[in-house]
């Protein structure tokens, strides 16, 4: 089945670490996303791409930083300088008309 | 930036009810998608409508882009209806290829058997 898997589903980081998450996509879909979700808010956007190669800054892309080098990939990693990084994370694909979400990354900083 | 209201923030009904969902903007959208967010964080797409009226069984939602509102209409509502709902919208000008949508609050449905 075509989709978007994001993994792990729960990540725990030490403060100053940095961590990565993934997202892989198998819909042949050109653009990705990542939006960052807090209890009882909407989503934002972090980051996103077109195409293979280029990438994007979104509405709150300060601490996180983005790859992509493959079509179907498209990994999110939250540095140390991200302040506040506990949050759900959703990676998405689409095309002209709609979105595919993942299931998404509960981070918690401990 | 654009704006995105939505009501009510919170909505409790009893099974079998019917409840409409708004949402108002701020500017000019070329984009305009209501999403489903399940108990357990899962995003699912319910329309991708910018202007008109569509249906998909017991969901409805049409978009008067003139007036900057949508609305999402659930008949009969079931249990498994119960979740967050977002309205989300892409920008006008908005980047060929790319939907960077700005998303509500979220209306929050329960529904009580």
């Amino acid at each position: 089945d075509g989709g978007i898997t994001q993994s792990p589903k729960y990540l725990f980081r030490k403060e100053g670490q940095n961590v990565t998450l993934s997202c892989e996509q198998n819909l042949n879909h050109d653009a990705m996303y990542w939006y960052r979700q807090d209890p009882g808010q909407g989503l934002r956007l972090i980051y996103y791409s077109q195409i293979v190669n280029d990438f994007q800054k979104g509405d709150i892309a300060e601490g996180y930083s983005v790859s992509r080098e493959k079509k179907e990939s498209f990994p999110l990693t939250v540095t140390s300088a991200q302040k506040n990084p506990t949050a759900f994370y959703l990676c998405a694909s689409t095309t002209r008309h709609g979105y595919t979400f993942g299931s998404g990354t509960r981070l918690t900083v401990v | 930036g654009i704006q995105v209201e939505q009501s009510p923030p919170d909505l409790i009904l009893q099974e079998g009810a019917n409840s409409t969902l708004r949402c108002n903007f701020s500017d000019s959208v070329n984009n305009l998608q209501w999403f489903h967010q399940n108990p357990w964080g899962q995003l699912i797409n319910l329309f991708y409508i910018p202007s008109g009226t569509k249906q998909n069984g017991r969901l409805s939602a049409t978009t008067v882009a003139t007036e900057r509102y949508s609305l999402l209409y659930i008949s009969s509502s079931q249990t498994t209806d119960s979740g967050v709902y977002f309205c989300a919208v892409d920008r006008r000008g908005s980047i060929q290829g790319a939907q960077k949508l700005v998303f509500g609050q979220g209306t929050r449905l329960t529904i009580n058997p």
